[in-house]
């Protein structure tokens, strides 16, 4: 069974860039897995970031970026913010139907 | 406005049944796949099922397959979860997601949520 994995935590400083990662257990994810990204802070529904690897979602500020590096997909956040501390997870589209595999999740600390 | 209402859940024994809703408005609800989402308690997300716009495809995650069913009404613009034989690690907040797509495949993505509906086996 394939795993999604991210990094369990991240911390950056404010007005810093990050780079969060979802990567596959067996495998290298590319852009046919149409990776979309969710940031959810406690309490909260999750929010819509990024889906097709790069697209953001309406309303989301162009500091939210997407892509793939080398085996995995990756979202970056420029000059991260103290409301950007936030669980962040990563889903995969498997290639099959409509089924969908989340990331165990990342969270980001801003300090 | 855009919106997702989940209801329907609450405690429920092991073994038992629960079924959940999703009322959808703001929206074409057809034109969309759909899909349940859900979260237990401290944990991360988890995809649990997913639905066509026209019901054609569907699709479970491995822990549910064969004792959750989704179903969806387009005419009453809602989105249903059957939930059969539950267990205690069936315990966790329930969202109802709108899909990008018609079909959920490629270049589907989640991008409206609902609160979710709390369900929670135990005896």
């Amino acid at each position: 069974q394939t795993v999604v994995t991210q990094e369990p935590s991240f911390s950056v400083s404010p007005g810093g860039t990050v780079t969060l990662t979802c990567g596959l257990s067996s495998g290298s994810v590319s852009t046919s897995y149409y990776p979309s990204w969710y940031q959810q802070t406690p309490g909260q529904a999750p929010r819509t970031l990024i889906y097709s690897t790069n697209t953001r979602s309406s309303g989301v500020p162009d500091r939210f970026s997407g892509s793939i590096l080398g085996n995995k997909a990756a979202l970056t956040i420029t000059g991260a913010q103290a409301d950007d501390e936030s669980d962040y997870y990563c889903v995969l589209y498997m290639g099959s139907g409509i089924s969908r595999v989340f990331g165990g999740g990342t969270k980001l600390t801003v300090l | 406005e855009v919106q997702l209402v989940e209801s329907g859940g609450g405690l429920v024994q092991p073994g038992r049944s629960l079924r959940l809703s999703c009322a959808a408005s703001g929206f074409t609800f057809d034109d969309y796949a759909m899909h349940w989402v859900r979260q237990a308690p401290g944990k991360g997300l988890e995809w649990v099922s997913g639905i066509s716009w026209n019901s054609g495809s569907i699709g479970y995650a491995d822990s549910v397959k064969g004792r959750f069913t989704i179903s969806r009404d387009n005419a009453k613009n809602s989105l249903y979860l059957q939930m059969n034989s539950l267990r205690a690690e069936d315990t966790a907040l329930y969202y109802c997601a709108k899909d990008r797509t018609f079909y959920g495949d490629e270049g589907g993505a989640f991008d409206i949520w609902g609160q979710g509906t709390m369900v929670t086996v135990s005896s």
